[in-house]
């Protein structure tokens, strides 16, 4: 059964860093593009970024780019997100999820963790 | 890149159908038959109701439908039940210059 559980998620103050993380099982993680999607409180789901399977490539939102900054460890099953200089503006349930642009290969997701920017 | 466009709410009554669209451009459910449906309970993860335009995952009810027709994407739910009230969102790889994912603004359906 493909897994994958965030972790990291807590109260920050604005201009502060943090690192998410999320084991994912049940899948060979090293084959597949892995990406952040994130909540608002209240709001829609917005795409944040992801990574090719290898590593090598990385791809961000505009919102959040040279902000933050998605890494993975294949080694660990792991993905992660680094997210730098904080704001109010990106607190927000974030999700790990598995999104692949390609036919036959359905999407599958965490179940988020949260992270809330405030003084 | 812009939200996909659906309508705020949507409602109908126990057993009737409703369809919920998702509007997009050529640079996203326009290009990509990789356009997904999400149905989501307040303090819930989304759960994938449909992806690839059309298809339902194993142990989603037979009652959710998806189409497109040129730059939208619709969702129809038949046999309207009390369960099926929840937020719902579409999404579509947008990926024509870059990688990148749009999602749609959401609908939020009432079942009367």
């Amino acid at each position: 059964e493909v897994q994958m559980v965030e972790s990291g998620g807590s109260l920050v103050q604005p201009g502060g860093s943090l690192r998410l993380s999320c084991a994912a099982s049940g899948f060979t993680f090293s084959n597949f593009v892995m990406s952040w999607v994130r909540q608002a409180p209240g709001k829609g789901l917005e795409w944040v970024s992801a990574i090719s399977s290898s590593g090598n490539s990385t791809y961000y939102a505009d919102s959040v780019e040279g902000r933050f900054s998605i890494s993975r460890d294949n080694s660990k099953n792991t993905l992660y997100l680094l997210m730098n200089s904080l704001r109010a503006e990106d607190t927000a349930v974030y999700f790990c999820a598995r999104l692949v642009p390609a036919a036959h290969t359905p999407p599958y997701w965490g179940q988020g963790t949260l992270v809330t920017v405030s003084s | 890149q812009s939200a996909l466009t659906q309508p705020a709410s949507v409602s109908g009554s126990p057993g009737q159908s409703i369809t919920i669209s998702c509007t997009g451009t050529s640079s996203d459910v326009g290009s990509y038959n990789l356009v997904s449906w999400y149905q989501q309970y307040p303090g819930k993860a989304p759960e994938l109701v449909i992806y690839d335009g059309s298809k339902r995952p194993s142990g989603v009810s037979n009652r959710f439908s998806g189409s497109k027709s040129g730059n939208t994407a619709s969702l129809t739910i038949s046999g309207l039940q009390a369960e099926d009230e929840a937020d719902y969102y579409c999404c579509s790889y947008a990926g024509t210059s870059t990688f990148s994912y749009v999602f749609g603004t959401g609908t939020e359906v009432t079942v009367l």
